[in-house]
């Protein structure tokens, strides 16, 4: 089954705990992205991959990092967690200049 | 600045009716339009897409209208279902090197009351 797949879907932490969102596709797409969704503000996009090692700065990329050493993985990282980082995250794939598949999403809460 | 916006957070149809759901948008250089849809916690689905060459993409019971002049976007739903309940988020496609780039807009939730 062709898929997003994102781990954990939930998560709780404390500021500055450094933590790990997992992303991965099995669907060879070169394109992978994040977003987050916060209420009132809808999917901004965090950090973007055009293919392996090819990484770029989304519209909220701070306190954001992304790798892309596989095609099939984009893990987002959080350095040092602050509570304006709570939010609903969704990591979508999808072939370049197509429609995007996104995955279940992690609601991560820092407190 | 919000380059993609939906004014109407959330509507409300009685099932059989008609769904519309608006989206305007500031930026002239947008090139493709998409409608997502998300149930609660899940992740957006994509629904209906549209070129700026076109003015109407239809699939099945959807239907997406482009008006460039007005820089206005809508999604007609029709006959509208309690499945379709949802919220309903609008992207533009970005332009420039990042042309996989999505804008979205803010979303409407849409009830259909059985």
């Amino acid at each position: 089954e062709a898929q997003v797949t994102q781990n954990p879907r939930y998560l709780i932490t404390v500021t500055g705990k450094k933590l790990t969102v997992t992303c991965s596709q099995n669907m060879n797409h070169e394109y992978m992205s994040w977003y987050r969704q916060d209420p009132g503000l809808g999917l901004r996009q965090i950090y973007y991959s055009m293919n392996v090692e090819v990484t770029d700065k989304g519209d909220v990329p701070e306190g954001y990092k992304v790798s892309r050493k596989e095609k099939r993985n984009f893990p987002l990282i959080l350095e040092s967690p602050s509570p304006n980082q709570t939010s609903l995250y969704f990591c979508a794939s999808s072939f370049y200049g197509y429609e995007q598949y996104f995955g279940p999403g992690t609601r991560l809460t820092v407190t | 600045d919000q380059q993609v916006k939906q004014n109407s957070p959330s509507l409300s149809v009685q099932e059989g009716r008609i769904s519309i759901l608006n989206c305007d948008y500031t930026n002239s250089m947008f090139d493709y339009f998409l409608w997502y849809k998300k149930y609660p916690a899940e992740g957006p689905t994509f629904l209906i897409s549209i070129s700026s060459i076109k003015d109407k993409n239809e699939d099945g019971r959807f239907t997406v209208f482009l008006n460039k002049s007005a820089k206005h976007l809508s999604l007609h739903i029709v006959p509208s279902q309690p499945g379709d309940s949802a919220v309903y988020f609008c992207a533009a496609r970005g332009t420039g090197g990042a042309t996989n780039k999505l804008i979205f807009g803010t979303g409407t939730l849409l009830a259909v009351q059985p």
